[in-house]
């Protein structure tokens, strides 16, 4: 069974601070990671997606990967009250034909 | 942008009764559609994928019957409950791609009540 293991904190941060998002997964074949934002009672929306090892930056988002040691996360920068939600990392399947979800991690982010 | 309507955004319905649920991607053609559902407090589990024209594939455990599929365009996917139960009322997402199953962009989700 492939998983996604993340943290479910939550995980609390005060105001412009970073809060570090981490995620695991257990196929080494996986090629694509992607991080979604999912608010209370609403569906996922796309943050940022990444391919290779090392670091991918998009405004206050950084999202770095090692395969090495498959492993995912996502640094927020300058936290704001807004960003409070929960961040679910995601990874291909072994036939690429589907995208497997963690858990998520709630982050809380205080002002 | 790539946006995704469904319909509806909520519905309750009687034990024994059959719902559809509408998806569909407003501005792109979506060649691959897909269904999920959330439990609370659980993570997104995939129920099913959908190809246009082509029959929907089921992940295990996934009753193909039960949970009826259809993707009659490259803009609309419908997810049928069909007898539904308590134990159906879950929180229905469904997700659309342009091509393949990379960037896949959700609708705002159904969440379903059995009484």
């Amino acid at each position: 069974q492939k998983e996604v293991e993340q943290n479910s904190g939550p995980l609390s941060v005060p105001e412009g601070a970073i809060a570090s998002l981490n995620c695991t997964y257990s196929d080494r074949g996986s090629q694509s990671f992607f991080w979604y934002r999912q608010y209370s009672g609403k569906s996922p929306e796309l943050i940022m997606f990444i391919y290779s090892n090392g670091d991918k930056e998009d405004g206050r988002f950084t999202a770095q990967l090692n395969k090495a040691s498959q492993y995912v996360s996502l640094l927020i920068r300058d936290s704001q009250p807004s960003d409070s939600a929960t961040y679910l990392c995601a990874v291909n399947n072994q036939a690429g034909t589907a995208l497997i979800f963690g858990k998520g991690t709630t982050l809380s982010v205080s002002s | 942008g790539a946006v995704v309507s469904q319909h509806p955004s909520r519905v309750i319905c009687k034990s024994g009764t059959s719902v559809k649920i509408e998806c569909r991607s407003l501005d792109f053609q979506a060649t691959t559609m897909f269904w999920y559902r959330q439990f609370p407090k659980q993570s997104l589990m995939l129920m099913a994928t959908s190809n246009e024209g082509s029959k929907a594939t089921y992940e295990q455990g996934v009753e193909k019957d039960k949970f009826l599929i259809n993707h009659a365009s490259l803009t609309l996917s419908t997810l049928t409950v069909t007898s539904a139960h308590p134990e159906d009322s879950s929180f229905y997402i469904c997700s659309a791609t342009r091509g393949g199953w990379e960037t896949q962009y959700f609708g705002p989700g159904t969440r379903l009540l059995v009484l």
